[in-house]
């Protein structure tokens, strides 16, 4: 059983499309992230999300919106996609906000936008 | 927020001893993480350091030093499967209370035979 799936793992799509990815962790964790991986290999947090509810919003752009049904869920829409967007995107939980175990990543979404 | 710097890349011999750097600065230090990161891979967890001192985990060890800002991985015994990317991480306590790690941009380590 993967610990922090995410869906699709490759997404190549065209400029101005909106796509979503999904994410579900099956740990019971509190906490779930989405982290965004540019080509320079730098990894920045956009969202936090703790119990279903929004804790972090980075500067993100307004297309991108995130969605918790539930603990277990964290899905990324993004509208009119840019090819500024193409980046490798990371899901993540932790037992909770402040854990010292760290994070569980996904294994990655590469967007690529064309 | 926090500025963290590591170096961009080294090489090492398989066998051998290499130490990874990484400095910080941040107005409200709550604790510093390593992780690894295979190509194409999701970082994986390695340790946290949030007191002064050595950690050791197997061929891992991770040392920190709050007054100087400072962190080093150490990796031991070298093998080929150890070339990633290393990762050091630091989570500032007033970050909003969030306690959301910032990321420095990695080290990528190369062994070779």
């Amino acid at each position: 059983d993967t610990a922090v799936s995410q869906t699709p793992k490759y997404l190549v799509t065209q400029m101005g499309n909106d796509k979503s990815i999904k994410c579900e962790q099956n740990l019971g964790h509190d906490t779930m992230y989405w982290y965004k991986q540019d080509s320079k290999k730098f990894l920045k947090i956009m969202f936090s999300y703790n119990n279903k509810e929004l804790i972090i919003n980075e500067t993100v752009p307004n297309r991108f919106s995130p969605k918790s049904p539930d603990k277990a869920h964290l899905n990324l829409h993004i509208n009119s996609l840019e090819l500024g967007d193409s980046a490798v995107y990371f899901c993540a939980s932790s037992p909770r906000q402040g854990s010292l175990y760290g994070y569980t990543f996904g294994s990655g979404t590469r967007l690529t936008v064309v | 927020g926090q500025n963290i710097d590591q170096p961009t890349e080294m090489t090492a011999t398989e066998g051998a001893i290499v130490q990874i750097n990484c400095t910080y600065q941040t107005s409200g230090f709550n604790g510093l993480f390593w992780y690894q990161q295979h190509a194409g891979e999701a970082p994986t967890f390695l340790s946290y350091n949030v007191l002064d001192g050595l950690e050791e985990k197997g061929r891992f060890s991770s040392f920190l030093s709050r007054s100087k800002g400072y962190s080093y991985l150490l990796l031991k015994e070298l093998q080929m499967k150890d070339s990633a990317s290393y990762l050091c991480a630091v989570r500032d306590v007033a970050t909003g209370g969030s306690y959301i790690p910032t990321f420095g941009r990695g080290t990528s380590l190369i062994v070779h035979p």
